[in-house]
């Protein structure tokens, strides 16, 4: 079955360590995009790449980064310098003109990184 | 830069009640697209709902539909004999193609608890 598949679930991280979490989509969707998500709160745009070795920053990109190397790939590294990235983290993908409806934009079941 | 506003951030229904959960979104494009998702307690994105900006008709899916008023830029999710499983996080979403690139942008969202 096609889908998005994130890794690990579940995250921990001491402060002052860069982690990566993974992303991988057998979609054959051309975009992906990364969300975060904080308590009782909405989903806000990080990165999004809308074809392979390119990518744009969306709203809060400060104290991330990601890179495009294959269709199927949009990892997300969280770096020291991201003030407060205990939070959860939501990948999905599209076609690249974003879909509709059912057709439109797929979300991994994402990963909650926690900072000890 | 669009914005989506979703002002309730609780509601409470009764098992087998409709309820409204409101949505407004401010944007200056001709064309865009509007999505409701359900959140349960998991972190799944769950896709309910899409409405198109030219779609004359309001869009329905099974016990969801959408009221969506163009005019006053709204677009509230109605769910009909709501079901103790409806029990969620609420989030309306817009859709904004800019050339290339299709981004969706989240409201806050509303938790919906259903009783009996």
């Amino acid at each position: 079955d096609g889908g998005i598949t994130q890794s690990p679930k579940y995250l921990f991280r001491k402060e002052g360590q860069n982690v990566t979490l993974s992303c991988e989509q057998n979609l054959n969707h051309d975009a992906m995009y990364w969300y975060r998500q904080d308590p009782g709160q909405g989903l806000r745009l990080i990165y999004y790449s809308q074809i392979v070795n390119d990518f744009q920053k969306g709203d809060i990109a400060e104290g991330y980064s990601v890179s495009r190397e294959k269709k199927e790939s949009f990892p997300l590294t969280v770096t020291s310098a991201q003030k407060n990235p205990t939070a959860f983290y939501l990948c999905a993908s599209s076609m690249v003109w974003g879909g509709t409806g059912h057709n439109g934009y797929t979300f991994g079941s994402g990963t909650r990184l926690t900072v000890v | 830069a669009q914005k989506i506003t979703q002002t309730q951030p609780g509601m409470f229904v009764q098992e087998k009640e409709a309820v409204t959960l409101d949505c407004t979104y401010d944007t200056s494009d001709q064309s865009y697209g509007l999505f409701w998702y359900k959140q349960p307690s998991s972190g799944e994105m769950i896709f309910l709902i899409y409405q198109g900006s030219y779609d004359e008709q309001n869009a329905t899916e099974g016990r969801y539909s959408l009221n969506f008023q163009k005019a006053r830029k709204s677009a509230n999710l109605v769910i009909s004999a709501s079901q103790l499983g409806d029990s969620a996080m609420y989030f309306c979403a817009m859709r904004e193609l800019t050339g290339t690139a299709s981004k969706l942008t989240f409201g806050t969202g509303t938790r919906l608890q259903v009783t009996l």
